[in-house]
């Protein structure tokens, strides 16, 4: 079975300039996650969405930031324009849904560099 | 903003020792995880303990609760080179009515061959 799958691995961009990450859940997870992991911290949640629903958003700057996850499967999380502060990992996770045995699965994430 | 406080940040060892990390958190919960990350990484989700739990084993992880305290503690016994890599704790607040976890700052565990 695939885990989750992320794309681009890496990104390097000037700053002002737009950025898009993709993520494909495992097949059958209802909840996806959105996740910046800022170097030598702990990943922090920017959105969270169970089936095509955003539940929980209140951590996304929406100013800059938007999400989308179209027919509740694929999502992808948009930056424009990018600034040097989101420099940092966004990691995709999915889980079976929202029990309070929320085992998450997480992608490899994808390494962003804002120039 | 970060709930769980990982201890010590960093932590060598020689290969055949054994690895303990602490992890202290604020709010009550409904469960606690223990994830792995290698470098370069996306993070691996090691054990989960509920709230109503006081110890666990996997393998040669055992993960204890003190919910009084609010608590836990990962053990990696017979430490092996392989097991080089950062661990954070991930905290299920109840407030939260399951599905948002709050990650520690994490420790780094660098083992020595």
């Amino acid at each position: 079975e695939a885990g989750v799958v992320q794309s681009p691995r890496y990104k390097i961009i000037e700053k002002k300039q737009p950025v898009a990450f993709w993520c494909n859940p495992i097949s059958g997870h209802n909840t996806l996650y959105w996740y910046r992991q800022n170097l030598g911290q702990g990943p922090e949640l920017l959105i969270r969405y169970e089936n095509e629903e955003a539940v929980d958003d209140s951590q996304l700057p929406k100013d800059r930031f938007s999400a989308e996850r179209l027919k509740g499967v694929d999502s992808t999380l948009k930056i424009q324009p990018a600034e040097l502060g989101d420099s940092a990992v966004y990691l995709c996770a999915s889980s079976l849904g929202r029990t309070i045995y929320n085992e998450q699965f997480f992608g490899p994430g994808t390494r962003l560099t804002v120039l | 903003s970060q709930q769980g406080e990982e201890d010590p940040q960093a932590l060598s060892i020689q290969e055949g020792e054994n690895a303990t990390m602490n992890c202290s958190y604020k709010t009550s919960i409904n469960n606690l995880q223990w994830y792995r990350q290698n470098s370069g990484r996306g993070l691996v989700h090691l054990i989960l303990i509920r709230s109503n739990e006081r110890e666990k084993h996997s393998g040669r992880l055992r993960v204890t609760l003190d919910t009084s305290k609010k608590s836990s503690s990962l053990l990696i016994t017979a430490s092996r080179a392989a097991d080089t890599a950062s661990y954070f704790c991930a905290t299920d607040p109840i407030y939260n009515q399951g599905g948002k976890l709050i990650f520690g700052q994490g420790t780094e565990l660098s083992v020595k061959p």
